[in-house]
């Protein structure tokens, strides 16, 4: 499968514990981007990575939530101290940007369920 | 007000109807749009995208975009019950992040 990797598929987790999902890009993508989504949503944007450096995050990313991409390969995506209002699906998503074109595509998804 | 906007459905219709989804935007930097398809508990999978505006067809699919009134569209011809799922229409500017904003999306069932 040459798809976008995303791990666990599930993760269920009490209130105050801390979580670490996994995103294996499309290998020759340069760029990875994390969205968060709830139910009856669609998808908000987090941060994105441009090979290893993180350019960009949203407001939404507070300090609990801390993402990397070392070696500008896969991603971890850790929130700590979770929180019911966490509880999502978080999405991965690998690119390759050329002549301006960007065109994102997604992992299965991580759907976090914070009791 | 978001960005884009997306009625949110539900949408019924037969089997070998024609469906016509929308979303309209606000922000005229918006050049890539795209709509993507997510079925229960999945990630979204790209459908189709177009640059600019004009008319753009695969299939069964044909998206459209009118950059004038900020107003983008799909049509599925001779829908079938595997289409039934939520489409979100997604857009992005050429330059920066190019992060995705996406419409609400709208949950579409076909029934046969």
């Amino acid at each position: 499968d040459t798809g976008v990797s995303q791990n666990p598929r599930h993760k269920i987790t009490k209130r105050g514990q801390n979580v670490t999902f996994r995103c294996d890009p499309i290998s020759e993508h340069n760029r990875l981007y994390w969205y968060r989504q709830t139910l009856g949503q669609g998808p908000e944007f987090l941060t994105y990575f441009q090979n290893e450096a993180q350019l960009e995050k949203s407001r939404l990313l507070s300090d609990r939530f801390s993402a990397e991409r070392p070696k500008g390969s896969f991603s971890t995506l850790e929130i700590q101290r979770t929180e019911q209002g966490d509880s999502a699906m978080y999405l991965c998503a690998s690119s390759l940007v050329d002549r301006g074109r960007n065109i994102q595509y997604f992992g299965a998804g991580t759907r976090l369920s914070v009791l | 007000q978001k960005e884009v906007e997306q009625d949110p459905g539900p949408l019924s219709v037969p089997e070998g109807a024609i469906v016509s989804l929308n979303c309209t935007y606000s922000n005229s930097a918006f050049q890539y749009f795209m709509w993507y398809r997510q079925y229960s508990r999945k990630g979204p999978e790209l459908l189709m995208y177009t640059y600019s505006s004009g008319n753009k067809e695969d299939g069964r699919f044909t998206a459209q975009v009118d950059k004038s009134s900020k107003y983008i569209s799909l049509f599925i011809r001779d829908s079938q019950p595997s289409d039934s799922a939520t489409y979100l229409c997604a857009m992005n500017p050429p330059q920066g992040a190019q992060k995705l904003v996406f419409g609400q999306g709208t949950r579409l069932t076909i029934n046969p």
